[in-house]
C-alpha cells in the first residue's frame, strides 16, 4: 500500500515567485494536513482538507493557500515567495473522521528553498 | 490553546541503554496523542498511536504511557541502538479534526 506521496521533493524559488506543492493521501483516506518545518518554529499546522472542504485553517498569512480535489489528492500554493518561506512542507493524511483517533501519516515532504 | 513541551531536546547515550523521553501538554483534554520519529532531512514515520482512554501502547521496544490527568506521556525505548538516533516528536490533535500541535522534539544519538 503505497504512502502518502508529495511533488516536488525539492525545489528552489526566488522572491516573488509562487509555488504550487502536491500531496497524494494513502488510498482511502479522506483527511489531509499541510505542516510548515523550519529549524527557528518548529512543526506548525497550515490547514487541513477534509472531503475537499477547508477544516482546520491554522495562523498563516492569506499568501498561503490550499485545496483538495474529489479523489482527496491536495495542492497548497504560496504566494509572492519571501525568505522566510524557506523549509520542509510536509503533508499528513488520515482516514479522519472528526476526532476519529486514527493514526495521522506524514509524507517525505517538499523542500522549497527561496532565494 | 494547546502547547506541548519535550524534555530533554537533545540526548546522547551510549548504545544498549534504556531511556525515556518525556512530552508534556497543558490542556488534558485530548482524545488521543501520538509520537513520531524524523530522520534528518526525511519526513515523520508514525511510532505509536495512544487513545485517551488508554494507558500504554507498546511497539516491539517502544513503549509509551499516557497520563491524562497529569498532562504528560512518556516514550521508553529498551536496549536502545545506534538505528535509533532520530528525533522523536510527540503530537495532540485540536478536539475538531486532524489539527496536531508538536513538542519541539527530542534529538536522540545513540553511540555505539
Amino acid at each position: 500500500k503505497a504512502g502518502v506521496t508529495q511533488t516536488p521533493r525539492y525545489l528552489i524559488k526566488t522572491r516573488g515567485q509562487q509555488v504550487t506543492l502536491s500531496c497524494s493521501p494513502i488510498s482511502g483516506h479522506r483527511s489531509v494536513s499541510w505542516y510548515q518545518q523550519t529549524p527557528g518554529q518548529g512543526l506548525q499546522f497550515l490547514f487541513e482538507y477534509f472531503s475537499e472542504t477547508q477544516r482546520n485553517k491554522g495562523n498563516f498569512p492569506g499568501r498561503f493557500s490550499g485545496r483538495q480535489f474529489s479523489n482527496s489528492r491536495s495542492e497548497m500554493n504560496v504566494s509572492t515567495l519571501e525568505l522566510g518561506d524557506s523549509a520542509l512542507y510536509l503533508c499528513a493524511s488520515s482516514h479522519g473522521g472528526s476526532n476519529s483517533g486514527n493514526t495521522i501519516y506524514f509524507g517525505e515532504g517538499s523542500w522549497l528553498t527561496v532565494v | 490553546k494547546q502547547e506541548v513541551t519535550q524534555i530533554p531536546a537533545a540526548l546522547s547515550v551510549p548504545e544498549g541503554e534504556n531511556l525515556v523521553l518525556n512530552c508534556s501538554f497543558t490542556d488534558s483534554a485530548i482524545y488521543n496523542l501520538q509520537w513520531f520519529r524524523q530522520d534528518p532531512g526525511k519526513g515523520l514515520t508514525s511510532l505509536l498511536l495512544i487513545q485517551s482512554s488508554q494507558r500504554e501502547q507498546t511497539s516491539g521496544r517502544l513503549n509509551a504511557s499516557l497520563d491524562k490527568s497529569s498532562g504528560r506521556s512518556t516514550l521508553y525505548i529498551a536496549a536502545s541502538q545506534p538505528g535509533d538516533s532520530a528525533t522523536y516528536l510527540c503530537a495532540v490533535p485540536n478536539n475538531a479534526g486532524n489539527m496536531l500541535t508538536f513538542g519541539g522534539g527530542t534529538r536522540l544519538m545513540v553511540k555505539p
